[in-house]
């Protein structure tokens, strides 16, 4: 079974639009890191944010914000105000406890246009 | 540079040959960490050293695939008897010994086409 899903596979919205950006996980631990990073064309994955599995408290940071909810295995990401920079494919993953933590699954990831 | 660096940027090769992929972490990571990506997906975890030794080989497909981190820093994967389903862009990490959990720096990848 994949253990993080991102179901959406592609996304165009036009600038200065609000996005979401949906992540599923399946993990039988009970503690659990959940990531999302971002691959623009350069190929370069660049790391956005990390939440434990202790902590449900949404993040705001800028335009991005993440709503983290274990009670529906959820880790969905926005973005506010796109901007054309943010054209990109995005990735949800998840790093487990029985994995030692080292080993990240990544989700398939999500590809976001945002046309100007 | 500064970032995790990675040769060659494109290698073509044919069925059957041998291949290595470089991969320079950023100085004082110690941990280093091998992906491949085919297209269209996300990065498949590949191998984990820690220092010199491999701490976690579980994604490496097959024997022909190996990687190595002699002197804990320079990373070589090396890959016998190309198929043309090892085509992929080949992703290198590294992270600090203090790092976060999961918070890697990544190259740009070898791209590797097998004809």
């Amino acid at each position: 079974a994949q253990k993080v899903t991102q179901a959406q596979t592609e996304i165009s919205v036009v600038e200065k639009e609000d996005v979401t950006l949906d992540c599923v996980y399946e993990t039988r631990d009970t503690t659990y890191y959940l990531f999302w990073y971002k691959q623009p064309p350069s190929g370069e994955l660049v790391f956005l944010i990390r939440r434990n599995s202790f902590d449900e408290q949404n993040e705001i940071s800028g335009r991005y914000s993440w709503n983290f909810q274990k009670s529906t295995s959820s880790f969905n990401f926005t973005i506010t105000a796109s901007q054309v920079v943010d054209s990109a494919v995005y990735f949800c993953a998840l790093s487990e406890e029985s994995g030692g933590y080292q080993k990240v699954t990544f989700g398939t990831g999500t590809k976001l246009q945002v046309i100007p | 540079g500064a970032g995790v660096s990675q040769t060659p940027s494109n290698k073509v090769t044919e069925k059957g040959k041998y291949v290595e992929l470089r991969c320079d972490p950023i100085s004082g990571h110690t941990a280093l960490y091998w992906y491949r990506q085919s297209l269209g997906q996300g990065p498949e975890f590949l191998i984990y050293f820690q220092g010199t030794g491999a701490a976690d080989d579980s994604g490496l497909p097959n024997d022909r695939f190996f990687a190595v981190r002699p002197e804990g820093s320079v990373s070589t994967l090396k890959i016998q008897r190309t198929e043309r389903g090892d085509s992929a862009v080949y992703l290198c990490a590294s992270s600090p010994p203090t790092g976060a959990v999961g918070e890697l720096f990544f190259g740009e990848g070898s791209r590797l086409t097998v004809l």
